[in-house]
């Protein structure tokens, strides 16, 4: 089945220590999503790839990049990981509808955990 | 600015038993989209129904069922004889058009008890 798949489902790093999520799609899908998401709250957009153009929301930190090597990979990198980034990281694809209509789809998630 | 608002945190109910989430939106757009997404405990976000600003036409797709009314700027999902596989974290979204970020209401926990 053609899907989003994160890897790992679980992470576990070090304070400061740099780490790097991954999310791969096999729905040929244009546009991909990261998400971070923190315990009893709803998702929060850190960035997304139109193709190869990178669109980054005004207040994700600058700890957070992202690299999109091929339409099928994207990675979240943190570069110094603090205990505020403990959470939920999600990948999502979509078609480029260009009207906001198509569905995001959405990976299992990487939960991040900073000793 | 968007905004998405679900007023109930958390609704618990015993299997069968119907359960409603209220979403009420706010924008200034004319064409909009509006989903509503599952979030089981195992934390995948599962696409249910999209609807479009121009078609308020309920949807009925097996147990769940969807009210959409322009008026009251809402967008409520209905499940109906709930099960336990129905626990989960339910949320409404918002894209405008012309868009591709979805601004999510806060969630409502769904809790099935058998």
């Amino acid at each position: 089945d053609a899907m989003v798949i994160q890897n790992p489902r679980y992470q576990v790093t070090q304070f400061g220590k740099p780490v790097t999520l991954s999310c791969s799609q096999t729905l040929n899908h244009n546009v991909m999503y990261w998400y971070q998401q923190k315990s009893s709250q709803a998702p929060k957009l850190l960035f997304h790839y139109y193709d190869k153009d990178f669109n980054n929301e005004a207040d994700t930190p600058d700890n957070f990049q992202s690299r999109r090597p091929n339409t099928s990979f994207c990675f979240l990198d943190i570069r110094s990981p603090g205990l505020g980034d403990a959470a939920m990281y999600l990948c999502a694809t979509s078609r480029a509808g260009g009207f906001g209509d198509q569905p995001q789809h959405f990976g299992d998630g990487t939960r991040l955990s900073i000793l | 600015a968007q905004k998405v608002t679900q007023a109930q945190t958390e609704i618990s109910v015993v299997e069968k038993e119907d359960v409603t989430l209220d979403c009420v939106y706010e924008t200034r757009d004319t064409t909009y989209y509006l989903f509503w997404y599952k979030q089981p405990p195992s934390g995948e976000l599962v696409f249910l129904i999209r609807r479009n600003s121009f078609d308020e036409q309920n949807e009925i797709s097996g147990r769940y069922s969807w009210n959409f009314q322009k008026s009251t700027s809402s967008f409520n999902f209905t499940i109906t004889a709930s099960q336990v596989v129905d626990s989960a974290v339910y949320f409404c979204a918002l894209v405008q058009a012309a868009g591709n970020k979805l601004t999510f209401g806060g969630g409502t926990r769904v809790l099935v008890k058998p």
